[in-house]
């Protein structure tokens, strides 16, 4: 079945410490997105990439950053210059041409130790 | 710049009682409009879309109707099930070439009971 997986379904990151965020993708999309969902702030964007080797920063991109290398792939670090990363961080991919839904995968969520 | 009001939640409903969601937006011109729903602990799942003025969405019982007049987008399902319960969201993308990120509403918590 053709879908989205993030992984892993839980991290734990440390005072100081990167982590990243796998989110693969075997649609075939062009275009892939990284989001965060605080309580009752609904989704908010990271970056998105239209196309491999290219990518855009979202709405609350300071702290963050991605590559976009393969097509199937965008991963996501959170790192030490994010100072409030406990979220739920959710990956979609879609075709960039417009009226196209986006797709999400079942999401990480981060926690500080 | 564009953006999707949603009613604020959590909204609480017995089994079988009629659901409307209150969506409405701000946009220049004609975008999309979705309905995601949420699970606990799940990403978003695309419950339906209208992508043109008077265009009515329908899936699973729920529908939603496109009125540019009113620029809104409401959900509404007849008769709802505990297996309802999950929150929604409602989005937009913008109309135009080379503009297709989404925005989200803030999202409508629906717990039904039995």
């Amino acid at each position: 079945d053709g879908g989205i997986t993030q992984s892993p379904k839980y991290l734990f990151r440390k005072e100081g410490q990167n982590v990243t965020l796998s989110c693969e993708q075997n649609l075939n999309h062009d275009a892939m997105y990284w989001y965060r969902q605080d309580p009752g702030q609904g989704l908010r964007l990271i970056y998105y990439s239209q196309i491999v080797n290219d990518f855009q920063k979202g709405d609350i991109a300071e702290g963050y950053s991605v590559s976009r290398e393969k097509k199937e792939s965008f991963p996501l670090t959170v790192t030490s210059a994010q100072k409030n990363p406990t979220a739920f961080y959710l990956c979609a991919s879609s075709d960039w041409t417009n009226n196209q839904p986006q797709h999400f995968g079942d999401g990480t969520r981060l926690s500080i130790l | 710049g564009d953006s999707v009001t949603q009613m604020e939640g959590p909204v609480t409903l017995s089994e079988e009682a009629f659901l409307t969601i209150n969506c409405t937006y701000t946009a220049t011109g004609y975008p999309s409009l979705f309905w995601y729903v949420q699970y606990p602990g799940e990403g978003l799942q695309l419950l339906l879309k209208a992508t043109k003025a008077d265009d009515k969405g329908s899936n699973k019982g729920f529908e939603a109707t496109y009125r540019k007049e009113t620029t809104s987008f409401h959900l509404e399902k007849g008769s709802v099930q505990v297996s309802d319960s999950a929150v929604y969201f409602c989005a937009l993308s913008p109309s135009g070439a080379g503009s297709y990120q989404l925005t989200f509403g803030k999202g409508t918590k629906l717990s039904v009971i039995p």
